[in-house]
């Protein structure tokens, strides 16, 4: 039973690489979603996936790309890092069944260094 | 989605009830009260969520005011392990999105 898991754990990167974080479920779930969570401002929504092709933009999309090719995938890529992304990033998944059961799952989060 | 005021932070007693308050006095007929916490470094956990009845399950139990404008969650025996960020989140019956405040700090003492 996997559940959701992320990769890589901890990442330390420079400044302008290109940097992609990977989210699987294993639930098949519809929607996915990535946050950040930086000391003092909680977690924030960067993208969310209602489904395979379907994304949207959440609270703070800026410098960051996603794709869902399929389900069980949800890959953030920031195309050129900043040291303003050093963050924890979070995957979640959620199957939206009964009405207002929508639980979100959390996946263990990555640890990303900008230098 | 309502907006949500909790206390700062909080501590109980191992092996007693700990209770968190959560103000959502904006609340409107279809919003969920949903209560997550965050143990450092780890990723949100689900415990409970309810509409206007009490709920209770293996975790946590969930007591929301007649006039939904509050709410109570209780752990009805902490224990060091539930040391934790506790967030209370307002959402739509029909939305996925949730808005995270700066929640509750529970610290469980021995």
């Amino acid at each position: 039973d996997a559940g959701i898991t992320q990769s890589p754990r901890y990442k330390i990167t420079e400044t302008g690489r290109q940097v992609t974080l990977m989210c699987h479920q294993t639930w098949s779930h519809s929607y996915m979603f990535w946050y950040r969570q930086d000391l003092g401002h909680g977690l924030r929504l960067i993208y969310y996936s209602a489904a395979a092709d379907i994304t949207d933009k959440g609270e703070v999309p800026d410098g960051y790309v996603v794709s869902r090719s399929k389900t069980e995938n949800f890959p953030l890529t920031l195309e050129s890092a900043t040291r303003s992304q050093t963050s924890v990033y979070f995957c979640a998944s959620s199957d939206p069944g009964l009405r207002g059961t929508d639980t979100q799952y959390f996946g263990p989060g990555t640890r990303l260094t900008v230098l | 989605d309502a907006k949500t005021t909790q206390p700062p932070s909080m501590d109980c007693a191992e092996g007693r009830a700990a209770n968190l308050p959560c103000n959502h006095s904006t609340i409107s007929g279809n919003e969920y009260v949903y209560w997550y916490r965050q143990i450092h470094s780890q990723g949100p956990q689900y415990i409970i969520h309810g509409l206007k009845n009490n709920e209770t399950n293996e975790m946590a139990s969930l007591i929301i005011t007649e006039d939904r404008k509050s709410s109570t969650l209780i752990l009805p025996h902490a224990t060091l392990r539930d040391t934790a960020v506790y967030y209370c989140i307002v959402r739509q019956e029909y939305g996925n999105k949730l808005v995270f405040g700066a929640g509750t700090i529970l610290r469980v003492k021995s």
